[in-house]
C-alpha cells in the first residue's frame, strides 16, 4: 500500500533553534517528493520538490534531503523564526501528475 | 490580482441540500484538482481536470460532482449534502510536474 509516514507528530522548539522534520514512504513508481507548509487556516504552500536523482534541496532557510534507497527524506530548518509555526506535509508524486500520496503532516510551534 | 480564489470562505448548509463550491485560478494552469482535510488525515484528493471538459475521479469522488467548461474554473458541487462532508475544502492548480498552488479553502459545515 502507498504510505507517506511522518514524524514526529507535533515538535515544539525555541525560536532559533534548528530542527528536523522526517518522512518514510511505501509509494511505488516513484517520481517526485514534495514539501509544503501549511499555516493555520490558509492553503499549503510548496516549499521544495525533488526528484529521484536529487538527494538535497533548500530554499532560504529550508533544506530536504532524499534518500531514495532507503525511502526517508527530511526537512531541516535553521535559525527557526515564529513565523516557522506551521504544519509541514510531506508528499510523494507516483508517475504522474494528480496521484499525490499526502502525508499527515508535523505540526512545528516555535516559541519565543 | 493573479492566483487561484475559492469562495465561500466559510458555509453553513443542512443536510440534504445541494451546494457549490467555486474555484478560480488566473494562471491558465491546465491542472486543477480539489481536495478535502480532515483532522487527522492527509490531503484527500475528490476530483481533478487535466484540462477544460476533462476532470477524472479522484479517491473520495462519492457524493460530489464537478465541471470545468472553462480552463480558469472548477466549480465543485456537493449533490446532497451530509454531515460526514463536513471538511475544509481546497482547491490547487499547476502545471504538468510543477508544485500544486492552493486557494486559501473553503471551510464547510454540514448541520
Amino acid at each position: 500500500k502507498n504510505q507517506v509516514e511522518q514524524s514526529p507528530q507535533s515538535l515544539i522548539i525555541l525560536e532559533g533553534k534548528n530542527c528536523t522534520l522526517q518522512c518514510n514512504y511505501t509509494v511505488s513508481p516513484f517520481s517526485n517528493l514534495r514539501w509544503y507548509k501549511q499555516d493555520t487556516g490558509r492553503g499549503p504552500v510548496s516549499l521544495t520538490i525533488m526528484t529521484f536523482s536529487e538527494n538535497t534541496k533548500s530554499n532560504g532557510r529550508y533544506t530536504a534531503t532524499l534518500d531514495a534507497d532507503t525511502k526517508q527524506s527530511s526537512l531541516h530548518i535553521t535559525a527557526s523564526q515564529l513565523s516557522d509555526s506551521a504544519s509541514y506535509i510531506c508528499v510523494v508524486s507516483l508517475d504522474s501528475n494528480y496521484q499525490l500520496i499526502w502525508g499527515a503532516g508535523t505540526k512545528l510551534i516555535i516559541k519565543p | 490580482d493573479a492566483g487561484i480564489t475559492q469562495s465561500p470562505r466559510y458555509k453553513i448548509t443542512e443536510t440534504g441540500r445541494q451546494v457549490t463550491l467555486m474555484c478560480h485560478q488566473t494562471w491558465s494552469h491546465s491542472y486543477m484538482f480539489w481536495y478535502r482535510q480532515d483532522l487527522g488525515h492527509g490531503l484527500r484528493l475528490i476530483y481533478y481536470s487535466a484540462a477544460a471538459d476533462i476532470t477524472d475521479k479522484g479517491e473520495v469522488s462519492d457524493g460530489y460532482v464537478v465541471s470545468r467548461s472553462k480552463t480558469e474554473n472548477f466549480p465543485l458541487t456537493l449533490e446532497s449534502a451530509t454531515r460526514s462532508q463536513t471538511s475544509v475544502y481546497f482547491c490547487a492548480s499547476s502545471e504538468w510536474g510543477h508544485g500544486y498552488t492552493f486557494g486559501s479553502g473553503t471551510r464547510l459545515t454540514v448541520v
